[in-house]
């Protein structure tokens, strides 16, 4: 059965840097795209990055408005994938949930962890 | 701005059956089937419902069904039931560098 728990959220300040991991079990993580998602409190959700599988080069991509400062990798001996926030702004404040697709290069959400939540705020 | 648009919400009465629209353009969900549906309760992850246009996601009733024309994707929920009162979030796989776009969400009350 597919699992994923996300950790490390909380409160960070602007500027700051914050790693989210994704601890995954039920399968190998570097068989397939690896992909995190967030909401900000009260809105919709938000597409964030995408690690693909190891067959496809564990190549990264992320949306516009993270470009830049966040990084995702993994750790495939751990079975864990990380979401590296740098430079935070208020408007990263969200939820953030981590997702695994269907198919091995599938980025399209298919399993969710349950998110976990950062507050950035002075 | 949601990349896709969903009406913000919808209602209907216990027995009804409702479709949600999710409307993108041809870089999106007029180019292929990789359309998603998500379900969500206050303060709860999202449960996917339909992958792939039409797929029931397991365990999901056979009152939802998805289906597509041209850029707009629909969710039909038939036999509608106080518990499907939520908010329904779209998504569809994209030919741009941001791979997956999300409708803005349609809640949904039953009266």
């Amino acid at each position: 059965e597919v699992h994923l728990v996300e950790s490390g959220g909380g409160l960070g300040q602007p500027g700051q840097s914050q790693r989210l991991s994704c601890t995954a079990s039920g399968f190998n993580i570097g068989d397939f795209a690896m992909t995190w998602i967030r909401q900000a409190p009260g809105k919709g959700l938000e597409w964030v990055g995408v690690i693909r599988s190891r067959s496809y080069g564990a190549t990264t991509d992320y949306v516009a408005s993270v470009r830049g400062r966040f990084t995702i990798s993994r750790d495939d001996s751990k079975n864990i994938v990380y979401l590296t926030m740098d430079s935070l702004q208020a408007d990263d404040t969200a939820i953030y949930f981590c997702c695994r697709g269907r198919t091995s290069p599938s980025a399209m959400p298919h399993y969710w962890g349950q998110g976990t939540l950062v507050t950035v705020s002075s | 701005q949601s990349a896709l648009t969903q009406p913000a919400s919808v209602s209907g009465s216990p027995g009804q059956s409702i479709t949600l629209s999710c409307t993108g353009t041809s870089s999106d969900i007029g180019a292929h089937d990789y359309v998603s549906w998500f379900q969500q309760y206050p303060g709860k992850a999202p449960r996917l419902i339909i992958y792939e246009l039409s797929y029931r996601a397991s365990g999901v009733s056979d009152r939802f069904s998805g289906s597509k024309s041209g850029n707009t994707a629909s969710l039909t929920i038939s036999g509608l039931q106080a518990e499907d009162e939520s908010t329904f979030y779209c998504s569809s796989y994209t030919e741009t560098s941001t791979l997956v776009v999300f409708g803005g969400g349609t809640k949904l009350t039953v009266l």
